[in-house]
């Protein structure tokens, strides 16, 4: 499981409130992300992180934003959370690799976030 | 940015069969390509991954295939088991840092 863990599993939580969901890693990598999954629509990335208070938007950043105050937490934030921000929530870790480009991407075990 | 596209969204086959599911991809940068399986209320899991300068991967039942000139890849698995059941999922990315995945598809392998 590349050492990630997730907190809270799952969360129900009541629209305008705001929700942190808190993403650990064990092993030092670098790079960390935030995915939320919708039928139909599959990953979509929200935010990442390329080291310590180094991070950048995805495609769906619009109402979240995030944290990388340690190598290992990455926080992401809905500051008022809506009931079109209900989703499943992945963190993910890539593994730095030698030789040719491109960096094998790991999951967390994920957090259901419900906003009613 | 880059488009990933993901056929057929669901997939039945019998025990024994082979399965393959394609994805096509629009940004001729892109140089790597995972394959994610994800079982019911689990983590996706990497289970094949190809990169740019090599047409053809195996990995015992499972092979990817990549057509740089056509921009598609294929996930095929042959000899299907009823544990193959799991939605499946492909993925672009020509930096490491930003993965887009295709939207999935959902084998069902009938015993």
């Amino acid at each position: 499981d590349a050492g990630i863990t997730q907190s809270p599993r799952h969360k129900v939580t009541e629209t305008g409130t705001p929700v942190t969901l808190r993403c650990h890693q064990t092993e030092n990598h670098r790079y960390m992300y935030w995915y939320r999954q919708d039928p139909g629509h599959g990953l979509r990335l929200i935010h990442y992180s390329y080291g310590v208070k180094d991070t950048d938007k995805g495609e769906v950043s619009d109402g979240y934003s995030v944290s990388r105050s340690k190598t290992e937490d990455f926080l992401l934030t809905l500051e008022s959370a809506t009931s079109s921000q209900t989703s499943v929530y992945f963190c993910a870790i890539s593994v730095d690799l030698r030789g040719p480009s491109g960096n094998e991407q790991f999951f967390g075990p994920g957090t259901r976030l419900t906003v009613l | 940015g880059e488009n990933v596209e993901q056929h057929p969204s669901t997939l039945s086959v019998q025990e024994g069969d082979s399965a393959v599911i394609k994805c096509t991809y629009s940004d001729s940068a892109s140089n790597y390509f995972p394959w994610y399986k994800q079982e019911l209320g689990k983590r996706p899991q990497l289970i094949i991954d190809i990169r740019s300068n090599v047409g053809e991967k195996k990995d015992q039942r499972i092979a990817v295939t990549l057509n740089k000139t056509a921009k598609h890849f294929s996930l095929h698995i042959t000899e299907t088991q009823p544990e193959d059941s799991a939605v499946y999922f492909c993925a672009a990315t020509n930096t490491g840092n930003q993965f887009y995945f295709g939207t999935g598809t959902s084998l069902t392998v009938i015993p």
